[in-house]
């Protein structure tokens, strides 16, 4: 049982390039999250899903693209990369009971140029 | 909208001793999850301990207990007998009850970086 994996761990983009995060699951989650972690901040809600075809908007969406086309993988897309988006991107996925613990990946560290 | 604020960025303690972390929250909500995540240099959030709102026994969880008082929107978390292992940067979050709220996300606060003296 891996859990919540991510790839990459490290990336570093100039602005303009677009990238995607990859990010799975095997845990047969319904409901899957990407944070961004900035310092003095915490971590806020980029995008979520509630289950194979279905996403929307957290706190943060600009400049970001979700996809949820099977129940493993949740994949973050940035279409034009900005300095703005350097930060730390964690992807979560719990079961739907709200008790429940959320399991996060392990991070991918993003810098953008 | 919810919202969960740490007073206190940074803390420190001695190897042995008790220390408390506070955490207040604002919430028009009856029914909520709050929760303690803590992470360590190495990125990776790990949960710490939990508490239902409905509720009214604080959590433990070994060393790690909670003083949850509901109406003044308060939930610090106390460790005791401190070890060099709990040297990390801890988040405080809240969980909406209703799986309609954006899937169940969890609202952080700014987090408390702790450090322990030996």
């Amino acid at each position: 049982n891996a859990g919540v994996t991510q790839t990459p761990k490290f990336q570093v983009l100039k602005t303009g390039q677009s990238m995607t995060l990859q990010c799975a699951q095997d845990m047969n989650h319904e409901y899957m999250s990407w944070y961004r972690q900035d310092p003095g901040m915490g971590l806020r809600l980029i995008h979520y899903s509630v289950g194979a075809g279905i996403t929307d908007q957290g706190e943060v969406p600009n400049g970001y693209n979700v996809s949820r086309s099977t129940t493993e993988d949740f994949p973050l897309r940035l279409l034009s990369a900005a300095p703005s988006q350097t930060s730390v991107y964690f992807c979560a996925s719990s079961s739907r009971e709200g008790y429940n613990e959320q399991f996060f990946g392990p991070g991918t560290r993003l810098t953008v140029l | 909208a919810q919202t969960v604020t740490q007073s206190q960025p940074e803390m420190s303690v001695q190897e042995a001793e008790t220390v408390t972390l506070s955490c207040t929250y604002d919430t028009s909500e009856s029914d909520y999850y709050l929760f303690w995540y803590k992470q360590p240099p190495s990125r990776q959030m790990i949960l710490v301990i939990r508490q239902e709102a409905y509720k009214q026994q604080n959590a433990t969880e070994n060393r790690f207990s909670v003083n949850f008082q509901k109406a003044a929107k308060s939930f610090s978390l106390k460790i005791s007998d401190s070890q060099l292992g709990d040297a990390a940067m801890y988040f405080c979050a809240y969980r909406s009850s209703s799986i309609y709220n954006q899937g169940g996300k969890l609202i952080f606060g700014q987090g408390t970086e702790l450090s322990v003296k030996p």
